[in-house]
């Protein structure tokens, strides 16, 4: 079955340091894969996507995310953290089944930046 | 503003009462999506529209919801004698679907909906 696992409900960094957010998949054939992140009482905002090619993926907000084929995963990653980047970050996978795309999405990870 | 724009974005309502959300898509965008999403969890989908036709549902989409895109622009999600389980956050998401290309979803900020 096709699935997104997000494993860290929570991620506590200090501003300033480096930060990861861990994602990894299960699906068959060539997946694409995307971050979204959430603000309180807001939508999803697109951060970045991969589909071929380079395995590091430069998104919005500074964010990168690495394609890693053989451990099936995809973290996201910001060299520096700051206090706005907290919020709940969704991993999702969008396959094609049943003649259709689908999009699903990892159950979220809360980030914490702390001054 | 040319994002995609829910009304309500609060609807609080009584066990039983029928209650519609509306969804504007990104104009240009031909597909557009229904998620839930409860508090801790991800978004689940529930729908997906391309054009006017309604392609796929989930098997979460009971038969007291029904969703509709008539025009193939703006869409409603109707949930009928509502329960308490239905309370949750209801989000439209949009995107270009073009052949051979991902295109990422963009979401509006929301319907939620409170069922006492």
């Amino acid at each position: 079955a096709q699935s997104v696992a997000q494993p860290e409900d929570q991620v506590n960094v200090a501003e300033g340091n480096p930060l990861t957010v861990k994602c990894t998949y299960s699906v068959s054939g060539n997946p694409y894969l995307f971050w979204y992140v959430q603000y309180p009482n807001r939508g999803l905002q697109f951060l970045l996507k991969y589909i071929t090619g380079d395995n590091l993926v430069k998104g919005s907000y500074g964010f990168e995310a690495e394609f890693n084929k053989s451990q099936t995963s995809f973290h996201l990653k910001k060299p520096s953290a700051l206090v706005s980047d907290s919020a709940l970050y969704f991993c999702a996978v969008r396959f094609f089944s049943g003649g259709y795309n689908k999009l699903i999405f990892g159950a979220g990870t809360r980030l914490a930046v702390h001054p | 503003d040319t994002g995609v724009s829910q009304d309500p974005r609060h609807k609080i309502t009584k066990r039983g009462q029928n209650v519609t959300f509306r969804c504007d898509p990104i104009s240009e965008h031909n597909r557009l999506y229904w998620y839930r999403q409860t508090l801790g969890q991800g978004p689940e989908f529930l729908t997906y529209f391309q054009n006017e036709a309604q392609l796929e549902k989930s098997r979460l989409l009971s038969d007291r919801f029904s969703a509709e895109r008539p025009k193939g622009s703006f869409s409603t999600l109707e949930i009928q004698r509502t329960e308490q389980g239905d309370s949750a956050m209801y989000l439209c998401a949009s995107s270009l679907g073009l052949a051979g290309a991902a295109g990422e979803l963009f979401f509006g900020e929301g319907s939620r909906l409170t069922v006492l």
